[in-house]
């Protein structure tokens, strides 16, 4: 079936440095692609999409290209701030394999000042 | 617009009571579907609804269950408290089933079971 494998964390960068947080995934069919994201005490939110191959969901300086030929939807940031500090989750849409969608186990990232 | 709002926030049970926790999606959403989250597992897909049907269920005991009201309303129901139902259960509404258009998702329903 459908799965989704995230990098395990938490990673933990200072302020401004570069993130990247892997994801790869695994699909019988072509589903759309997202990232959520989680704040302590909150639901999650949707951070950013993409629903085909080569599409670049973007937002709030996060980016994320689908990438069909890896398997990968990795999600980028160039400069971090402690507001960032969360839990993301990379997801699956639904595809002609699986009418359930699929969240990976997510990443914690934690921003020192 | 407003987002999904579950209530309660927070709930205390005793083992073997049952609970109902409820979910008001955005307004113009149909699709509602609930998750459990735990540390140990994850995000895990209870159930779907859209147009007040059962569209998809997860892999969890009948003591789960749900529905949906005509005004797309959604609550879901645990009977029989076990200690392992202590969670945070999440609420997710769409625009239409299937989830390829994204999730909004409320703030969970904290259920602990003591």
């Amino acid at each position: 079936g459908d799965s989704v494998t995230q990098m395990e964390g938490p990673v933990t960068l200072s302020e401004e440095a570069f993130l990247t947080i892997n994801c790869t995934y695994t699909a019988t069919g072509y589903p759309s692609l997202f990232w959520y994201v989680q704040y302590p005490g909150e639901g999650l939110q949707l951070l950013l999409k993409a629903t085909k191959a080569d599409d670049k969901g973007s937002n709030k300086g996060f980016e994320a290209t689908y990438r069909k030929e890896t398997t990968s939807f990795h999600l980028e940031k160039g400069s971090v701030q402690v507001s960032d500090s969360a839990v993301y989750f990379c997801a699956l849409g639904t595809s002609g394999g699986s009418y359930i969608p699929t969240f990976g186990r997510g990443t914690s990232l934690i921003v020192h000042p | 617009k407003a987002g999904v709002t579950q209530t309660p926030r927070y709930l205390i049970k005793t083992r073997g009571q049952q609970v109902t926790l409820s979910c008001s999606p955005i307004s113009g959403h149909r699709s509602v579907s609930w998750y459990q989250q735990t540390p140990g597992q994850g995000l895990q897909f209870l159930f779907e609804y859209f147009s007040e049907t059962q569209r998809n269920k997860g892999n969890f005991p009948g003591r789960f269950s749900g529905r949906q009201f005509s005004n797309s309303r959604s609550e879901m129901n645990v009977s029989t408290l076990e200690l392992g139902d202590s969670a945070l259960y999440l609420c997710a509404s769409s625009a239409a089933p299937g989830a390829n258009y994204g999730y909004t998702f409320g703030s969970g329903t904290r259920l602990t079971v003591v």
